[in-house]
C-alpha cells in the first residue's frame, strides 16, 4: 500500500522549459514534506521541503507548492537546466520525528534535453 | 566536508551467507537512518537510531535483519542468510537530531547482490 505515489516514472522537458513533477500522498497525518535529487551511484540530496502551514515554498529555480485537499503536492523547476537531470524523489513525514523515518515515492526520472 | 560514507559499496554475495553493512554518519549526527532501495521501487524506511538505541525495529523486513549502532556513531547493518530478494541498494542517512524538520544527508549506498 504506497502512501506517497508518483505516477510519472519518467518524464522528458527541453532546457529552458519548466520541469513539473508531481506526488500524491494518501496517508492524512503527514504534515511536512520534501523532494530528494539523485544522481546514479549517489545518495539522495535534499533539495526543497514543505510544511503542511503553508501551500508554497520557493527556493531559487525550485518551487513547491502543496495542495491540502487533494493530497497532491508539485515540484516546478523554471528554468530547467541540464544538470537537473537526475531521479527526484518525493517524500513525507508525520512530526512524530525521526522513529517513522521518511515514507518516498518511487521517483520520477527528470530528463533535461538539449 | 565530510559526509555520510557506507561500506562496502558494492557486495556480492551466495543465498545463505551473512552480509554487514557499515554506515559512518557525520560527525555530531545523533539520528541515523537505514533505507534501501529494491529495484523500481522507492526508498523503503528499515530502522532508526537516536543515539544508540532503536526504539521501532518493526521496519524491519524479517528476523533475518538486525542493526546495532555502538558510540553514537557507525552503525551496521547484518542480514543473515541472505536470500535473492534481499538484492537492493542499501542506504544510510543521519541528522543532527530525530525531527523530521532536520535534513537527513545521505551515503552514497550499498549495492548487495545475492546470487
Amino acid at each position: 500500500d504506497q502512501q506517497v505515489k508518483q505516477n510519472s516514472p519518467s518524464l522528458s522537458v527541453q532546457e529552458g522549459r519548466i520541469s513539473i513533477l508531481n506526488c500524491d500522498y494518501t496517508n492524512s497525518m503527514f504534515d511536512y514534506f520534501l523532494w530528494y535529487k539523485k544522481y546514479p551511484a549517489e545518495g539522495p540530496t535534499f533539495l526543497i521541503s514543505i510544511s503542511s502551514i503553508k501551500d508554497k515554498n520557493e527556493d531559487g529555480r525550485f518551487t513547491v507548492f502543496l495542495n491540502k485537499s487533494a493530497k497532491h503536492l508539485s515540484l516546478h523547476i523554471v528554468p530547467s537546466q541540464p544538470g537537473d537531470s537526475a531521479v527526484y524523489f518525493c517524500a513525507a513525514s508525520d512530526s512524530g520525528g525521526g522513529a517513522d523515518g521518511l515514507t518516498f515515492g518511487k521517483g520520477t526520472h527528470l530528463i533535461i534535453q538539449p | 566536508g565530510a559526509g555520510v560514507s557506507q561500506s562496502p559499496s558494492n557486495k556480492v554475495t551466495e543465498k545463505g551467507k551473512d552480509v554487514e553493512l557499515r554506515c559512518d554518519p557525520i560527525s555530531g549526527h545523533t539520528a541515523l537512518y537505514w533505507y534501501r532501495q529494491s529495484l523500481g521501487q522507492g526508498l523503503e524506511f528499515l530502522i532508526y537510531f537516536q543515539g544508540n538505541s532503536a526504539p521501532d525495529k518493526s521496519g524491519l523486513p524479517s528476523d533475518r535483519f538486525s542493526a546495532e549502532r555502538t558510540g553514537g556513531s557507525v552503525s551496521t547493518l547484518t542480514i543473515q542468510r541472505t536470500q535473492q530478494e534481499d538484492s537492493a541498494v542499501y542506504l544510510c542517512a543521519s541528522s543532527r537530531g530525530p525531527s523530521s524538520y532536520n535534513e537527513q544527508f545521505f551515503g552514497p549506498g550499498t549495492r548487495l547482490t545475492v546470487l
